[in-house]
């Protein structure tokens, strides 16, 4: 069964420095997502992708954020400074067409996560 | 606003007996319901999803609009299922709303 890949499984950085996580969604999907979840908190949305365009962000996704779909395969995160508080879970996730108004959504499909630890 | 809570952050119970995982939500349309699970160490996968209305691993969860209820639950718990869950609301345009989860651990 295909599976959504995320690479490094865990990264350490200093604060400040940049980082880029990195993911290869299922290859037929069209919908492509970053979660994230602080240590013994909710799974929180980020970004969605869609068409080389993000359709939705969330408040945390601030100008620090940005997502990339660099090759038609990769979809990436990058932080460009990073603080304390980004430490956390970052799940990446991606689905299928998008459904019809009048029909339902295609569930999400999850990557094993990238754990961030900013020192 | 699309909310999806889950009031039991941890819950036990002992193999062989009952489990219901709480889940409630509130949104202004007609939502898609889904219950995800995390088994330790390993990504999230979907469970089930309320359209489907069928039952995996013995978990069923029926929507009950009038509560505005999601609720997960299994007649006859095992330790396999002892797991994280999450109710998850997807609204138009496959947005994902999770609740807070459930750590759900079944004692032998």
């Amino acid at each position: 069964e295909p599976e959504v890949t995320q690479t490094p499984s865990h990264q350490v950085t200093q604060m400040g420095q940049e980082v880029i996580l990195r993911c290869v969604p299922i290859s037929n999907h069209l919908y492509f997502y970053w979660y994230r979840q602080i240590l013994g908190q909710k799974v929180e949305f980020l970004v969605s992708f869609y068409n080389n365009e993000i359709s939705e962000k969330s408040e945390i996704f601030d100008d620090q954020f940005s997502v990339e779909r660099p090759d038609g395969s990769n979809f990436t995160l990058k932080i460009r400074s990073t603080k304390l508080e980004d430490s956390a879970m970052y799940f990446c996730a991606s689905s299928d067409v998008r459904a019809d108004r009048s029909s339902y959504n295609s569930p999400l499909h999850f990557g094993n996560g990238t754990r961030l630890t900013v020192t | 606003a699309q909310r999806v809570t889950q009031p039991e952050k941890l819950l036990s119970v002992f193999k062989g007996a009952p489990v219901e995982l709480k889940c409630n939500y509130s949104y202004s349309g007609s939502p898609e319901l889904f219950w995800y699970v995390q088994y330790s160490r390993q990504r999230l996968q979907l469970l089930l999803r309320h359209i489907s209305r069928e039952s995996i691993k013995g978990f069923t969860a029926d929507l009950n609009k009038g509560e505005t209820s999601f609720h997960l639950k299994k007649p006859f718990a095992q330790e396999e299922d002892s797991a994280m869950y999450y109710c998850a609301l997807s609204s138009i345009g496959n947005q994902f709303y999770f609740g807070t989860g459930t750590s759900l651990t079944v004692i032998p």
